[in-house]
């Protein structure tokens, strides 16, 4: 079975400091990963996937995670965290052959001014 | 860029009414899902659709749901009679013929039951 793991239900820093959301993700087969972003009262918006291309994904908003088989995690890191980060982000996984994705519980991001 | 549209984006029921959730797809989508996100909770699977079947579906979809596609472009789920425990917010995703590349959200319907 499939299952992502997100460490911190609330994350908050500093605007312009470095943004780490993580996500460890279990599954017996090789995975793609995906981070989703859902701002208040809105929809899931695809932030960045990988798909078993290269290890280093670059996203949208200046976003970027990188796939690390051997710890089996999926961290989402933006270098300089923006007022508009401001919302909730969610890894999920989805296994070949399958069509179903699974989410991780979620993280809500705060940035201070 | 294409866009899943679900319509309405919310939605008031009496407990025990049948209720009719509407989304229309990417036009050239072959997969359709439903998602479920109770307030304050993560994101879940209920199902999905391809070649006019369900391909898969969670324990959550039980007999009190079901899925159609009536025409060419629209994707329901109909939620037979309906519970409390059904508020939540619907959101219906599509995606092309690999499953996976392109698998795009709509912006949700919330449903509230009273």
């Amino acid at each position: 079975a499939q299952s992502v793991t997100q460490l911190g239900s609330h994350v908050s820093v500093s605007e312009g400091a470095l943004v780490l959301l993580r996500c460890n993700y279990s599954s017996s087969v090789p995975p793609y990963l995906f981070w989703y972003v859902q701002y208040p009262n809105q929809g899931l918006q695809l932030l960045l996937k990988y798909t078993s291309a290269a290890t280093l994904v670059k996203g949208i908003n200046g976003f970027e995670a990188e796939f690390k088989k051997s710890e089996t995690s999926f961290h989402l890191t933006k270098p300089s965290a923006h007022m508009s980060d401001a919302a909730e982000y969610f890894c999920a996984v989805i296994n070949t052959g399958r069509r179903a994705l699974t989410f991780g519980s979620g993280t809500r991001l705060q940035v201070q001014p | 860029e294409p866009e899943v549209t679900q319509t309405p984006s919310h939605q008031v029921t009496q407990m025990g009414q049948e209720v009719i959730l509407r989304c229309v797809p990417i036009s050239n989508h072959l997969y359709f899902y439903w998602y479920r996100q109770i307030l304050g909770q993560k994101v879940e699977f209920l199902v999905s659709f391809y070649n006019n079947e369900i391909s898969e579906k969670s324990e959550i979809f039980d007999d009190q749901f079901s899925v159609e596609r009536p025409d060419g472009s629209n994707f329901t789920l109909k939620i037979r009679s309906t519970k409390l425990e059904d508020s939540a917010m619907y959101f219906c995703a599509s995606s092309d013929g690999t499953g996976w590349i392109g698998y795009t959200f709509g912006s949700g319907t919330r449903l509230t039951v009273v």
